[in-house]
């Protein structure tokens, strides 16, 4: 069974970093493009990053490209964001996902974690 | 592109036929997914590719559309289809609709 459970969310204040890890079980991590998706309170759902499985490729929307850094550690199984210069509308529930790809280009989400929450305010 | 979700709120019957409509602001191509999302849980994956079940889901649910025009149809609503619905394209970058909310009426 896949399993992708997140942690390290909490309160933070504006303009500090924050990184969030997801432990993922029940499939072979290093062979998925893994994912990072968003979704702000009462709202809808934005994607956040993307990594290739060697890590070695990353993808961002611009409304956190140069803030926030995925990166992942295939040997623990772990996916990780690293959030910097965080602002008021960062704060959301950050979801880790399993993503499909083909042929280079990006596809669905098929598995998700819980969820973790992250809210910056002062 | 941009996913505009109809209708926002969606109130039905048990047994209803209910069809949940989505649309791009651009051609995309078949590259449409659906998914549920329970209040307090993590979205689940329904269909991808427009039309593609997910392993696992039930088959009263179905997705069709071509071009900017999408749906995903509930043949025969169940208490247990009460959630979220969101569409999500990956033709070009990647969105989510603004979800659709279905409660049994």
């Amino acid at each position: 069974e896949v399993q992708l459970v997140e942690s390290g969310g909490g309160l933070v204040q504006p303009g500090r970093s924050l990184k969030l890890s997801c432990a993922a079980s029940g499939f072979t991590f290093s062979n998925y493009y893994m994912a990072w998706v968003r979704q702000a309170p009462k709202k809808g759902l934005e994607w956040v990053a993307t990594i290739s499985t060697s890590g070695s490729r990353t993808y961002y929307p611009d409304s956190v490209k140069g803030r926030f850094t995925i990166s992942r550690d295939n040997a623990k199984s772990s996916l990780y964001l690293q959030m910097n210069s965080l602002k008021s509308e960062d704060t959301a529930t950050y979801y880790c996902a399993r993503q499909q790809v083909y042929y280079g280009s990006l596809y669905y989400f098929d598995y998700w974690g819980q969820g973790v929450m992250v809210t910056v305010s002062s | 592109i941009q996913l505009t979700q109809s209708p926002s709120l969606l109130s039905a019957s048990v047994g209803d036929r209910v069809t949940l409509s989505c649309k791009g602001s651009q051609n995309i191509n078949n590259y449409l997914a659906w998914y549920q999302q329970k209040l307090g849980e993590a979205p689940k994956l329904l269909i991808y590719n427009t039309n593609s079940l997910q392993t696992g889901i039930p088959s009263r649910f179905s997705g069709s559309g071509s071009g900017t025009d999408y749906t995903l149809t509930i043949s025969s609503l169940q208490p247990e289809d009460v959630a979220t619905y969101f569409c999500y394209q990956y033709n070009n970058g990647l969105t989510f609709g603004s979800g659709t909310k279905l409660e049994i009426k």
